[in-house]
């Protein structure tokens, strides 16, 4: 059965600081995809990530960097000197083959990242 | 662009009483998706419609039934509504076809349902 697991349940850390937050996976299936959401206080979930299990090349965007690593299920999300509009909570998801194509979600259970001034 | 519209954005219900969400999806878009949010949890997949016909069904309670119609827009029926209702309503659209080569998930704001 497919599973997400966010061990980190909160974090914080002040501003300028860089944070690492972990997600590791399960899934039976070879063909799947990987999400990073941002949930601020205004509750919407703003996407940051997509990445499909083939493509394991690192991405970087700004001050947001993505590490996936298959051979450990992870794909780990960093933000390099932190800003306090970082805080939020920030989903890992992940989506296998199904009837609707592959955007059933599963979510892990969230981190909740503050960024102190 | 246009995204995923949902209404009403916010909404107080009684106990026992009834709520109905409505999903506008992206224009084209074939495939609508439910989730639920309760305080402090992740989103729970409910149900999902591609076409107009159920496509997938997660954890949806007996009470609750959702459609598509023909113009694509979803609504999602709660009745007998009790206290653990209370969460936060995410519909998500796709294009089915876009969506087996890419998953690409489009989530609207939201509708925070609260039951007293």
């Amino acid at each position: 059965a497919q599973k997400v697991t966010q061990a980190q349940t909160e974090i914080s850390v002040v501003e300028k600081e860089d944070v690492t937050l972990d997600c590791v996976y399960e899934t039976r299936d070879t063909t799947y995809y990987l999400f990073w959401y941002k949930q601020p206080p205004s509750g919407e979930l703003v996407f940051l990530i997509r990445r499909n299990s083939f493509d394991e090349q690192n991405e970087i965007s700004g001050r947001y960097s993505w590490n996936f690593q298959k051979s450990t299920s992870s794909f780990n999300f960093t933000i390099t000197a932190s800003q306090v509009v970082d805080s939020a909570v920030y989903f890992c998801a992940l989506s296998e083959a199904g009837s609707g194509g592959y955007n059933k979600l599963i979510f892990g259970a969230g981190t909740r990242l503050a960024v102190h001034p | 662009a246009a995204g995923v519209i949902q209404s009403p954005r916010h909404l107080i219900k009684e106990k026992r009483e009834t709520a109905t969400l409505k999903c506008y999806p992206i224009p084209r878009h074939d495939t609508v998706y439910w989730y639920q949010q309760g305080p402090g949890q992740d989103p729970q997949f409910l149900i999902s419609f591609y076409e107009k016909m159920q496509s997938d069904k997660g954890s949806i309670p007996d009470r609750f039934s959702a459609q598509q119609f023909s113009d694509y827009h979803s609504e999602l029926n709660m009745s007998s509504l009790e206290l653990g209702d209370s969460a936060l309503y995410f519909c998500a659209s796709s294009l089915r076809q876009g969506a087996s080569r890419t998953g690409e998930l489009f989530f609207g704001e939201g509708s925070r349902l609260t039951v007293l």
